[in-house]
């Protein structure tokens, strides 16, 4: 595709439900990665994959985080029991390789959670 | 721990340079700085990335000093549209952990 997609676009959610955000990277993309940024705040880095190597989770802010990739293609993020603290936009970048690559990101989603 | 910070916000007047930096004291000798613009409601967009002295690209510079604990992002003659939030990332090979700094709000006034 053109560029790095994400669905869906906003998500308002009872506290307690689960809820899934997809991401499509740049095709050919290796390396995908998931981001958190609260209202008026900077991105955290919550975790990332390379090709099929197992990903690091420790960025995660706790185990109600999950997130699995097939191959190089879709990833999604998955949040068990949702928190009010957990309403933010999640972004997703993806880039050619790891390290020293330009990330491109996707325009994020939206969750809200109440 | 590692940990990248920048200066909240910054003003500007169209036609004026603008110098922003970032600070990471625990960068370790393999780490890049990349940085990074966004605008609201928009994921972020790629600048310009830097290993160590200067890197100049059609829209920015990056000065990196030699013992690589700061980097400062330079824009040429800001105008109205460079009204954005700017991000540094490092990351940081120790852990593989890519830290984005806290961001600077930049205004570019008229």
């Amino acid at each position: 595709g053109a560029g790095v997609s994400q669905s869906p676009s906003n998500k308002v959610t009872e506290k307690g439900k689960d809820v899934e955000l997809r991401c499509d990277p740049i095709s050919g993309h290796t390396a995908l990665y998931w981001y958190r940024q609260r209202l008026g705040q900077g991105l955290e880095f919550l975790i990332y994959f390379q090709g099929n190597s197992a990903p690091d989770k420790s960025g995660l802010p706790s185990d109600r985080f999950s997130a699995e990739r097939t191959g190089e293609s879709v990833s999604t993020l998955t949040i068990q029991r949702t928190q009010q603290e957990d309403s933010a936009v999640y972004l997703c970048a993806s880039s050619q390789g790891q390290g020293l690559y330009e990330q491109y990101f996707g325009p994020g989603t939206r969750l809200t959670v109440t | 721990l590692a940990k990248t910070t920048q200066p909240i916000s910054m003003d500007s007047y169209e036609g004026q340079e603008v110098n922003i930096t970032c600070s990471h004291n625990n960068i370790a000798t393999n780490d890049y700085i990349t940085w990074y613009q966004q605008f609201p409601s928009q994921g972020p967009r790629f600048i310009i990335q830097g290993y160590k002295t200067k890197v100049t690209n059609e829209v920015a510079s990056l000065f990196i000093p030699a013992d690589r604990k700061s980097s400062t992002l330079s824009l040429p003659r800001v105008s109205l549209s460079d009204t954005a939030v700017y991000y540094c990332l490092v990351l940081f090979s120790g852990t593989y952990k890519y830290i984005f700094g806290t961001g600077t709000r930049l205004k570019v006034l008229a």
